[in-house]
């Protein structure tokens, strides 16, 4: 049981360039987000998604699209990358059933963007 | 929206003295979790609290959630070492029919830092 997993660890990219962002769990979570980390301002809620086929925008989605086409997979595309994108990506899962919805995170994506 | 706000921003101690870092919600909410980050890691939950008025404890750790439940706090007994990193508070929204149940939002952090 992998947990959630998250790929690549580092990418550097210039201004311009796209790029996808991947996120996998094994734990059959229907609840999938994407959060990015700045210095001071905590974690910011990108998109979300409660189940294959159905996405939402959270607080910061300008320049990201996601997909779910699976239970497992949610994958975070930057369209066309800009300095203001340099951050550190998390991705989450929780089974997001009842009231209990503790969050799994994975290990991160730093990105910087030049 | 819902806002979360938490102080302090950071917090340094000596090894062994007590810290508190607080959460304060514009809403009401319908349950708080509490996570903490190691420098150069990711998030791991701690605890979550539904009931109002509830206190719950982790060995040094003891977390408490407001009768209104727009307020919590964790308070850390004789820090160690070990508890260095940022703590995060993040809060759920009360049930909304048709609207989105799942989103969390969280406090920017507390940084806590212990000097041996």
């Amino acid at each position: 049981n992998a947990g959630v997993t998250q790929t690549p660890k580092f990418q550097v990219l210039k201004t311009g360039q796209s790029m996808t962002l991947q996120c996998a769990q094994d734990m059959n979570h229907e609840y999938m987000s994407w959060y990015r980390q700045d210095p001071g301002m905590g974690l910011r809620l990108i998109h979300y998604s409660v189940g294959a086929g159905i996405t939402d925008q959270g607080e910061v989605p300008n320049g990201y699209n996601v997909s779910r086409s699976t239970t497992e997979d949610f994958p975070l595309r930057l369209l066309s990358a800009a300095p203001s994108q340099t951050s550190v990506y998390f991705c989450a899962s929780s089974t997001g059933r009842g009231s209990y919805n503790e969050q799994f995170f994975g290990p991160g994506t730093r990105l910087t963007v030049l | 929206g819902q806002q979360v706000m938490q102080i302090p921003q950071y917090q340094h101690v000596q090894e062994g003295e007590d810290f508190t870092t607080y959460c304060n919600s514009s809403t009401t909410l319908s349950n708080i979790q509490w996570y903490k980050q190691r420098p150069g890691g990711h998030p791991v939950f701690l605890i979550q609290l539904v009931k109002s008025g509830e206190v719950k404890k982790q060995k040094r750790l003891t977390f408490q959630f407001g009768e209104a439940k727009k307020n919590s706090s964790l308070h850390i007994t004789a820090t160690q070492t070990t508890d260095v990193g940022t703590y995060f508070c993040a809060g759920k929204g009360r049930f909304v029919s048709g609207g989105s149940n799942y989103k969390l939002t969280f406090g920017k952090g507390t940084l806590l830092t212990v000097n041996p």
